[in-house]
């Protein structure tokens, strides 16, 4: 499986920009990097994800390095309601289609935003 | 986005009894659904993977006999935890696959909080 690594824990002012590193050095060719986030005692919420091209949507931006060992989820403008726990994941293909996989979680990124 | 609902939030039950979880797509067919596990201040855990129509997959010790997982329609899969005891006390998180022009997405339940007396 190809594994990610996150920093525990990052602080953010509120209004500045969050950017979440990960670490995917061992993905191959054909895995997705996905990113979700868990506020305390509710489901992930699925924030982005991508390939090989940056990508940007309403909630954050993810800048995916070209080699693609590792990536940066961007949320532009945090607020006290985006304190939750980051998780970047490589999606694992079960190796029968692209319908075919699971998310195996790490330990996420702890962010908190502060006033 | 896409919705996925999951049935009871929070359940508390006896030492002995079984508990049956629901998580449902509402919006779209999910072909592939995935029912994790996770403990405070964890991490969640890949408990088993559902297929509609055929049997689960589990992942490597998850007891099959203990976590039963039905997905019997496109809609619809359960997992009953069956002789609970106070180590399965969880927060049970079920989630649906749903194809999009793109890859592939993965949407969530807000789980059920199980406590087992």
């Amino acid at each position: 499986d190809a594994k990610t690594t996150q920093p525990p824990s990052m602080d953010c002012a509120e209004g500045r920009a969050a950017n979440l590193p990960c670490n995917h050095s061992t993905i191959s060719g054909n895995e997705y990097v996905y990113w979700y986030r868990q506020i305390h005692s509710q489901g992930p919420q699925y924030i982005i994800h991508g390939l090989k091209n940056n990508e940007t949507n309403e909630m954050a931006s993810l800048i995916i390095t070209e080699d693609r060992k590792s990536s940066t989820l961007i949320l532009p403008h945090a607020t006290l309601r985006d304190t939750a726990v980051y998780y970047c994941i490589v999606r694992v293909s079960l190796g029968r289609g692209g319908s075919n996989y699971k998310l195996t979680f790490g330990k996420g990124t702890l962010l908190t935003v502060n006033p | 986005g896409a919705v996925v609902s999951q049935h009871p939030s929070r359940v508390i039950c006896k030492s002995g009894t079984s508990v049956k979880i629901e998580c449902r797509s509402l919006d779209f067919q999910a072909t592939t659904m995935f029912w994790y596990r996770q403990f405070p201040k964890k991490s969640l855990m890949l408990m088993a993977t559902s297929n509609e129509g055929s049997k689960a997959t589990y992942e490597q010790g998850v007891e099959k006999d203990k976590f039963l997982i039905n997905h019997a329609s496109l809609t619809l899969s359960t997992l009953t935890v069956t002789s609970a005891h106070p180590e399965d006390s969880s927060f049970y998180i079920c989630s649906a696959s749903h194809s999009i022009l793109r890859g592939e997405k993965l949407f969530f339940g807000s789980g059920t909080q199980l406590s087992v007396l």
